[in-house]
């Protein structure tokens, strides 16, 4: 079953913080984040894997919690470079195994 | 350190045509799978072949089929091509039973008029 990503679409200026969520009905083995920009294929942003942890990359980190098999991926400082749609995929089994995606949260960061 | 490649990068066919799409995965990786991307959507599982056997197969119907060849690179073959079947037709390749996540390759645009 298809994770529900929300919200839908959401529009910054630069410097401003996002949060975009991500939840399953299912149990979940791990969530991977990717960033696509139109017309390119999606751009791996990071895997969190069950256990409750957290995840940083600069300005960009998640976390997971297994308990609600919801994940959130936050934007801090947002820049121009981090508009796209962002996607997460989950996993039931290992990390390796078929991804199922959410239909996505369109970001667009304005100067 | 290559990364996933993908053939042709557009395609335009007609209705009930065929056609072959082909991948070679990310340097190191033995795993590959294929996703079909229709405007606005999310992608969606087709298949993912290790071994040269398909492992696990998504909701997509017989006329979608793939192969591996023993050097990990893959094609995927539609028959009968409809309408519907126009999107982006996306490869990922992984390391099997590994902990890291699928790398996409540009992806091939497919056209069916």
């Amino acid at each position: 079953q298809q994770p529900v990503q929300s919200p839908q679409a959401v529009i910054l200026r630069e410097g401003e913080d996002a949060v975009i969520n991500c939840s399953s009905s299912k149990a979940l083995y791990s969530v991977h984040w990717y960033r696509q920009k139109h017309g390119e294929a999606p751009v791996f942003l990071m895997i969190l894997l069950k256990g409750g942890e957290q995840k940083g990359h600069e300005k960009i980190s998640a976390s997971f919690n297994e308990k609600k098999q919801q994940s959130s991926l936050y934007l801090t400082a947002s820049q121009l470079s981090y508009s796209g749609t962002y996607f997460c995929g989950t996993a039931k089994e290992t990390s390796g195994s078929r991804l199922t995606f959410g239909e996505g949260t369109q970001l667009t960061v304005n100067p | 350190d290559a990364g996933v490649t993908q053939s042709p990068t557009h395609l335009i066919k007609t209705r009930g045509q065929q056609v072959t799409l082909r991948c070679s995965p990310k340097s190191g990786h033995d795993t590959v799978s294929w996703y079909q991307q229709a405007l606005g959507q999310g992608p969606q599982f087709i298949f993912q072949y290790y071994e040269e056997e398909e492992r696990q197969r998504g909701n997509f119907p017989d006329r979608f089929s793939g192969h591996q060849f023993p050097n990990y690179s893959s094609e995927l073959n539609v028959n009968a091509l409809l309408l519907g079947d126009s999107a982006l037709y996306l490869c990922a390749s992984n390391l099997w039973g590994g902990q890291e996540t699928q790398y996409f390759g540009p992806g091939t645009r497919l056209l069916v008029l």
